[in-house]
């Protein structure tokens, strides 16, 4: 079965831009969280998505969005880029909701210039 | 007071050691615990999961959860080179994606050969 998968793998941007990275789940897993990794601050909850609805967020600004599909990809987006933007964006699927293991994608890591 | 807090090493064994990677966490209703390996530039790597208090045994690797005492540990048996990497503990009320995983800021762990 194939793992998570995320594109693009690299991104380089400019303060101001705005940026959509993808995520496909391992199939059949329905719900799909995202995370910022900084060497800083290190793994930080973005959101969470299920059957299209995002059900939980962590402390983040508006900037930071997302959403889901039908087939259970996510994309998020990042709008009006800062230079502590930079991160890698790991996105993590499961089956279910609770009580489940997470499994993760190799991640996007963005550069904002 | 930060909610898990993880030594960041970096800490270097000989290869053969028994490794211990440890972390402390605040929150009382964390119920679910997990360790992740990251290699570099890499996603990260579940490893084990567990429930509550008690211990888990998989191949090399031991995971033991005090939650008296708001301590986990991974023990790695017979550690070898290819062991080496970052590795993160993670915690949960809900244990899936409902309410987000809490990480700690991982141990870099070198096996010496």
């Amino acid at each position: 079965k194939a793992g998570v998968t995320q594109t693009p793998r690299y991104l380089i941007k400019t303060r101001g831009q705005q940026v959509t990275l993808s995520c496909s789940p391992i199939s059949g897993h329905r719900s799909v969280s995202w995370y910022q990794q900084t060497p800083g601050q290190g793994l930080q909850f973005l959101f969470e998505y299920f059957s299209e609805t995002q059900r939980n967020k962590g402390n983040f600004p508006g900037r930071f969005s997302g959403r889901q599909f039908s087939n259970s990809r996510s994309e998020m987006n990042v709008s009006t880029l800062e230079l502590g933007d930079s991160a890698l964006y790991l996105c993590a699927s499961s089956l279910y909701r609770e009580s489940d293991e997470q499994f993760f994608g190799p991640g996007t890591r963005l550069t904002v210039l | 007071q930060k909610e898990v807090e993880q030594d960041p090493g970096p800490l270097s064994v000989p290869e053969g050691a028994i490794v211990s990677l440890n972390c402390t966490y605040s929150n009382s209703a964390f119920q679910y615990f997990m360790w992740y390996r990251q290699y570099s530039r890499k996603g990260p790597e579940l490893l084990m999961y567990t429930y509550s208090s008690g211990n888990k045994e998989d191949g090399r690797f031991t995971a033991q959860v005090d939650k008296s005492s708001k301590y986990i540990s991974l023990f790695i048996r017979d550690s070898q080179p290819s062991d080496s990497a970052t590795y993160l503990c993670a915690m949960s009320e809900s244990g899936g994606g409902a309410d987000g995983l809490t990480f700690g800021k991982g141990t870099h762990l070198i096996i010496q050969p």
